[in-house]
């Protein structure tokens, strides 16, 4: 199984920060890489689909890169309804795996 | 606008089952890919498998093969998922999600915590 890491597992930032979560592949999965929001009790949102395509009606201060084994997610300037986790999922191949998640809290 | 409304939370004893239900609405059930993944506390999240209903087509991850079962009623646009022989270590979030043509998730239902305890 590819084993999916992230960097770090919480961060406090205040509004208007700009912030980088990494996530890390075991093994090279091309760009086959999503990035989701999530917040206690709520469904998951999907962010960042392929490493760098911002899913439709996410706000523009989401983006992704990477390939390969090494990913990145900013948030250029971050706002009061970004303060939740996010994780990565690589769908490159079977099984698919989930990073651990970073928990992004109020400075 | 698609929407996936999963079943209560659920308690059950070790060695039981439990059946949780994802249902769809908006867009074209049978066109669907719905995966189940689970949320130990304080875990990441763990795909379980996914099931095509146009198709019939399953696949399990191999942690779970020969006890979970994802089916679906496409009369109601409605996904199951169920697990069996359950023990401790299966309380957990449990959830639904549709994935697209690339494997990516694009909706997602609340989850379902099950607890499994004595």
């Amino acid at each position: 199984d590819i084993q999916m890491t992230q960097s770090p597992s919480t961060l406090s930032a205040s509004v208007g920060d700009r912030v980088t979560i990494t996530c890390r592949a075991s093994q090279s999965i091309s760009s086959w890489l999503a990035w989701y929001q999530h917040k206690p009790g709520k469904a998951p949102k999907l962010l960042i689909y392929l490493a760098s395509n911002l899913q439709s009606g996410v706000p523009s201060r989401f983006s992704g890169s990477g390939s390969g084994t090494e990913f990145t997610l900013t948030i250029s300037s971050l706002q009061p309804d970004d303060f939740a986790s996010y994780f990565c999922h690589q769908y490159n191949s079977y099984p698919f795996t989930f990073g651990p998640g970073t928990k992004v809290g109020i400075k | 606008q698609v929407q996936l409304v999963q079943s209560g939370a659920e308690v059950k004893k070790p060695g039981s089952s439990v059946k949780v239900s994802c249902k769809a609405s908006g867009g074209t059930f049978s066109t669907y890919i719905i995966n189940w993944m689970r949320q130990a506390p304080g875990q990441g999240f763990e795909w379980m498998g996914r099931l095509i209903p146009y198709s019939g087509l399953v696949n399990y991850t191999q942690k779970f093969q020969g006890r979970v079962t994802i089916t679906a009623d496409k009369s109601t646009s409605t996904a199951y998922m169920e697990l069996r022989s359950l023990r401790s270590e299966d309380t957990a979030l449990y959830y639904c999600a549709r994935g697209r043509a690339a494997d990516d998730f694009d909706y997602w239902g609340q989850g379902t915590l099950v607890t499994v305890s004595s």
